[in-house]
């Protein structure tokens, strides 16, 4: 069956440092995945998108690299600020699925100052 | 338009009740989902609607729920004879006509059902 993993632990890290998460997944051909953030009690917001046939992409502090060889994405803050501190959820889709995603069960980052 | 907005924010509801959530999405975007999310899980996709017909449905979600969105416009997602198991936060999410992938969130609703 279709599997994405990331890291159920929290992720501590101090202010100032690259805080990096992994999403991987397995019997599935993605066409694209998003990242997303959530802050408790509130709806997933989006951060990013790669495709496929992409390597990487970034975004101000963001950066989100795909490797569709090992099956993961790797999503990295610089800089980090107590502010990035959530959950940070991955996120697939096929082509052709009307964007419908697969959540994996996203990772708590905890950024200290 | 503010983004996608649901209503109630929270339900409190007796096992058994019949419960409706309603969800407004932004006015320029054909599609609509539902997810469901549990403490500690990502959402997971319950059904999806383009424009107002209904395209898919998850296997999660069993007879008790049903789901409308007449007009293409807003969105209904009922619960009959809610369970203890339904408790969860219920999120709607729109997107634009593809190539739209980016997919927004309301605030979710957060069903408690005792």
């Amino acid at each position: 069956s279709q599997k994405i993993e990331q890291n159920s632990e929290a992720l501590n890290i101090q202010e100032g440092k690259t805080a990096t998460l992994t999403c991987n997944y397995t019997n599935y051909s993605p066409a694209y995945l998003q990242w997303y953030r959530q802050d408790p009690g509130r709806g997933p917001v989006f951060l990013l998108l790669i495709r496929e046939n992409e390597k990487e992409k970034r975004k101000e502090r963001l950066k989100v690299t795909f490797d569709t060889t090992l099956k993961q994405s790797l999503f990295h803050i610089t800089a980090s600020q107590p502010a990035d501190s959530a959950t940070y959820l991955c996120a697939l889709a096929r082509v052709g699925g009307y964007n419908k995603l697969i959540f994996g069960a996203g990772t708590r980052l905890a950024v200290h100052p | 338009d503010t983004g996608v907005s649901q209503d109630p924010r929270h339900k409190i509801t007796k096992r058994g009740q019949n419960v409706t959530f309603r969800c407004d999405p932004i006015s320029e975007h054909n599609r609509l989902y539902w997810y469901r999310q549990t403490l500690g899980q990502g959402p997971e996709f319950l059904t999806y609607f383009q424009n107002e017909a209904q395209l898919e449905k998850s296997r999660l979600l069993s007879d008790r729920f049903s789901a409308e969105r007449p007009k293409g416009s807003f969105s209904t997602l009922e619960i009959q004879r809610t369970e203890q198991g339904d408790s969860a936060m219920y999120l709607c999410a729109s997107s634009f006509p593809p190539p739209g992938t980016e997919a927004f969130f309301g605030q979710g609703t957060r069903l408690t059902v005792v």
